[in-house]
């Protein structure tokens, strides 16, 4: 595609669901990042892919957030049993490669009542 | 880990003015600084980046300068206009490839 594509662009749940973001990268890019931005601040880093396999998994907030890329396309970050601490907005940026620069998807702005 | 600092946090210029936004990193080996463009509500896009073999890069209005020595570069926006006011962050690669943001800048550009 001509970008990176998340969905869905808007998630409300309620306090313990658990929730699932997509990411889509640029089609050929084999590194894939996903970030959490909180509002009015900065971008914080949650883990990252080179291919399917995650070398870095180091910012994931605790063992309810996990996330998977099969295909080395298509990723999958899941929250499970959401908290109001994990609304923020989801961002998904992908590479050429893991040392070449990053391009941003629009994000998921997740909402938890 | 690495840790990136950035400043000003909110900046306002006049129409026609340059800008200056300055972050410092702390990982010697990071070699890798993107700086990115956040409009309200949009994505971050990528304006321009360096690497640190690199002490200077220009593209037409913007330029980023790099000092290793110092551990500290900088975003230079000439002839700013109303269109430049956006959130604007400065990032840093570590060793591990994921990149370290500031905290970001809020630039004002009044016409």
């Amino acid at each position: 595609g001509a970008g990176v594509s998340q969905s869905p662009s808007n998630k409300v749940t309620e306090k313990g669901k658990d929730v699932e973001l997509r990411c889509d990268p640029i089609s050929g890019h084999t590194a894939l990042y996903w970030y959490r931005q909180s509002l009015g601040q900065g971008l914080e880093f949650l883990i990252y892919f080179q291919g399917n396999s995650a070398p870095d998994k180091s910012g994931l907030p605790s063992d309810r957030f996990s996330a998977e890329r099969t295909g080395g396309s298509v990723s999958t970050l899941t929250i499970q049993r959401t908290q109001q601490e994990d609304s923020a907005v989801y961002l998904c940026a992908s590479a050429v490669y893991s040392n070449q620069p990053q391009h941003f998807g629009d994000g998921t702005r997740l909402s938890i009542l | 880990g690495e840790n990136v600092e950035q400043h000003p946090s909110t900046l306002s210029v006049q129409e026609g003015d340059s800008a200056v936004i300055k972050c410092t990193y702390s990982d010697s080996a990071s070699n890798y600084f993107p700086w990115y463009k956040q409009e309200l509500g949009k994505r971050p896009q990528l304006i321009i980046d360096i690497r640190s073999n690199v002490g200077e890069k220009k593209d037409q209005r913007i330029a980023v300068t790099l000092n290793k020595t110092a551990k500290h570069f900088s975003l230079h926006i000439t002839e700013t206009q109303p269109e430049d006011s956006a959130v604007y962050f400065c990032a840093a690669m570590d060793s591990s490839y994921k990149l370290i943001f500031g905290s970001g800048t809020r630039l004002l550009v009044r016409p």
